[in-house]
């Protein structure tokens, strides 16, 4: 049972430019969700997705999108980066669906974003 | 804005002392989650306890759900240096999305 993997481990960008975050979900698993981490806060949720679709989304500006590919791979887009997007981005994947399956998340082990 | 809120912030043990933490949160819940996160990289799930249940046991952890006052506790027996990490309760409804609080920092000395 292979786990979750993100890459890049570390990012650096320049504030306005544009970033792509990558994310293999657990063998098995058929959602992926995506948190932002600042450092010595808990995980935010930015967004869900189940059959490649958004399934929920929290308070996120729309710069921040996502898409699901057929294997459950994810990507997290980043528009017009800011200063304050600077945070450690955690992938998770789950088995959420039919609904009572498992409520546990398997997390990555994030990529750590800074914006100069 | 998070649902959850652990306490103490910051704990600091002996080796082979119990570590308590509890957690607090606003709104009715499916699920409770328990996550270990080590030198702030990704997450480890603990314990899940359903809105249903009252304790769980896992190994050296037992966890306790009281929906009637919204809140919850971990308790880590006989500490280990190796569980040291930050400890983060995540509550989940309907949507399954899961809500965290800010975490407790636990330090287990040698």
């Amino acid at each position: 049972e292979t786990g979750v993997t993100q890459s890049p481990t570390h990012l650096i960008k320049t504030r306005g430019q544009q970033v792509t975050l990558r994310c293999s979900s657990q063998s098995g698993h058929n959602t992926v969700s995506w948190y932002q981490q600042a450092l010595g806060q808990g995980p935010q949720f930015i967004f869900q997705y189940y059959r490649e679709e958004e399934n929920g989304r929290g308070n996120f500006p729309p710069r921040f999108s996502g898409l699901q590919f057929p294997n459950y791979s994810s990507e997290l887009n980043v528009n017009a980066l800011e200063l304050d997007d600077s945070a450690l981005y955690l992938c998770a994947s789950s088995r959420l669906f039919p609904p009572g399956t498992d409520a546990r998340h398997t997390f990555g082990s994030g990529t750590r974003l800074t914006v100069v | 804005s998070q649902q959850g809120e652990e306490d103490p912030q910051a704990l600091s043990i002996q080796e082979g002392e119990n570590a308590t933490m509890n957690c607090s949160y606003k709104t009715s819940i499916n699920n409770l989650q328990w996550y270990r996160q080590n030198s702030g990289r990704g997450l480890v799930h603990l314990i899940l306890i359903r809105s249903n249940e009252r304790e769980k046991h896992s190994g050296r952890l037992r966890v306790t759900l009281d929906t009637s006052k919204k809140s919850s506790s971990l308790l880590i027996t006989a500490s280990r240096a190796a569980d040291t990490a930050s400890y983060f309760c995540a509550t989940d409804a309907a949507d399954y999305k899961l809500s965290f609080g800010a975490g407790t920092t636990v330090t287990v000395r040698a």
